[in-house]
């Protein structure tokens, strides 16, 4: 089955500690990206990614950092700057980044807890 | 300010009732709106895309409209189930940046039997 992956499911990050989310796909997708939602808002756009080897930030990149080594994956780390990390974080992706109908498919999340 | 405004936050309905889910929305200029359903502790699943050209769009149960003039979106559900019980999130996209998805906050629905 095509699709996207999230993993782990939870994750517990201890104070100063750096975490990395892993997002792969096999939809043969070219856009990627990674939203972070909290209760009563939206999602907001971390960081997407258009190519292999290319990304950019979004609204709420501070704290963060990605890579976009394989077309398939792109893992996000949540590091010791990012200040209020505890979340539940969202990986999707497109087909074509500038199609007008481009459906957005999402992984099932990762929720982030900081102890 | 959002972008992407929804009403009500959250709604409780008993089984087999219908229901009616409202977005309002200030993006301009807009490509395409998007209703997602998300189930609690999971990502968000597609349920209807339209473009500005479009006015309705049904999807099995759930029926999705726009009037672009007015910015405005609604999402009909006929004859709940439990299973409907989830957020339902209005996503509208800037018509040269299909990328740059402004979301809404949700509603909750509850479905009761």
């Amino acid at each position: 089955d095509g699709g996207i992956t999230q993993s782990p499911k939870y994750l517990f990050r201890k104070e100063g500690q750096n975490v990395t989310l892993s997002c792969e796909q096999n939809l043969n997708h070219d856009a990627m990206y990674w939203y972070r939602q909290d209760p009563g808002q939206g999602l907001r756009l971390i960081y997407y990614s258009q190519i292999v080897n290319d990304f950019q930030k979004g609204d709420i990149a501070e704290g963060y950092s990605v890579s976009r080594e394989k077309k398939e994956s792109f893992p996000l780390t949540v590091t010791s700057a990012q200040k209020n990390p505890t979340a539940f974080y969202l990986c999707a992706s497109t087909l074509i980044i500038t199609a007008m109908n481009t459906e957005a498919f999402f992984g099932q999340g990762t929720r982030l807890t900081v102890v | 300010k959002n972008q992407v405004e929804q009403s009500p936050q959250s709604l409780i309905i008993l089984e087999g009732k219908n229901c009616t889910l409202q977005c309002n929305y200030t993006v301009s200029p807009f490509s395409n709106l998007r209703w997602y359903k998300q189930d609690t502790g999971r990502g968000p699943v597609s349920l209807t895309i339209m473009t500005f050209s479009e006015n309705t769009k049904s999807n099995g149960r759930y029926t999705a409209t726009l009037d672009a003039d007015t910015k405005q979106s609604s999402l009909h559900i006929t004859a709940s189930q439990l299973s409907d019980s989830a957020s339902y999130i209005c996503v509208v996209s800037l018509r040269s940046n299909d990328y740059k998805l402004s979301f809404g906050a949700g509603t909750t629905v509850t479905v009761r039997a």
